[in-house]
């Protein structure tokens, strides 16, 4: 059963404009959220996180929603531009120390940013 | 900005041949990773490290194995490769969190396995 869910397997945007990646999460101990971008045959780069005491987080032209009642969390980029395109994955770390401090990963969702 | 490598970056190999994917990362981080993932789906974690001389499976149940001998080195081998193996082979490095910090994953390039 998934813990960490992001429905959208796809998502395409024109340059210039507002991207909104989603996820949802089901367990309400997860105190820590991340995202991450990734490139064919690369690997994941960290983009940004967020503690679960905060709702928001700002990094540039990153921002990260939490809405902790309904469990959901978005990364939105603007504006968008082609280098954009990539797959975001979310990740959730239910604690600290020991195995709780491992993440647990979305499927992720490829963006698209068209020119 | 994180120093992790993994060699090599891409590998076809054949049915039954024993390999080794190599992981080191110069930032001292405690804790390391070796993730599968294929494509469209998520990372999935096959053995972590605490540190020196700790080695734990992950969630996905894998056939490889793992050693921790220095802080910067966490090896993944395979026996005897099979199709099944196919797959990319990502290795992570963090700091142990606390609860003001998260712990930050940091990826190597991956490694992309095929065997025939």
């Amino acid at each position: 059963d998934q813990q960490v869910k992001q429905n959208s397997p796809s998502l395409s945007v024109q340059e210039g404009r507002i991207s909104i990646l989603n996820c949802d999460y089901t367990n309400s101990m997860f105190d820590y959220f991340l995202w991450y971008k990734k490139y064919p045959a690369e690997g994941p780069t960290f983009l940004i996180s967020i503690s679960s005491i905060k709702d928001k987080n700002e990094d540039g032209r990153f921002t990260v929603f939490l809405n902790k009642s309904a469990k959901h969390l978005s990364l939105h980029i603007v504006p968008s531009q082609p280098g954009d395109s990539a797959v975001y994955f979310c990740a959730a770390r239910e604690g600290y120390g020991g195995s709780q401090g491992n993440l647990i990963f979305g499927k992720g969702t490829k963006l698209s940013v068209k020119p | 900005e994180a120093d992790i490598y993994q060699t090599p970056r891409y590998l076809v190999i054949g049915t039954g041949k024993k390999i080794t994917l190599e992981c080191s990362q110069t930032m001292g981080h405690d804790k390391m990773y070796w993730y599968q993932q294929d494509p469209g789906m998520e990372l999935h974690l096959i053995h972590y490290s605490y540190g020196v001389n700790s080695t734990e499976k992950g969630d996905l149940s894998s056939e490889s194995t793992v050693s921790r001998i220095r802080t910067e080195h966490f090896p993944l081998t395979l026996e005897s490769a099979r199709p099944s193996h196919t797959s990319q082979y990502l290795c992570a490095s963090s700091d142990t969190g606390t609860v003001t910090s998260s712990d930050t994953q940091y990826f190597g390039p991956g490694t992309r396995l095929t065997v025939l």
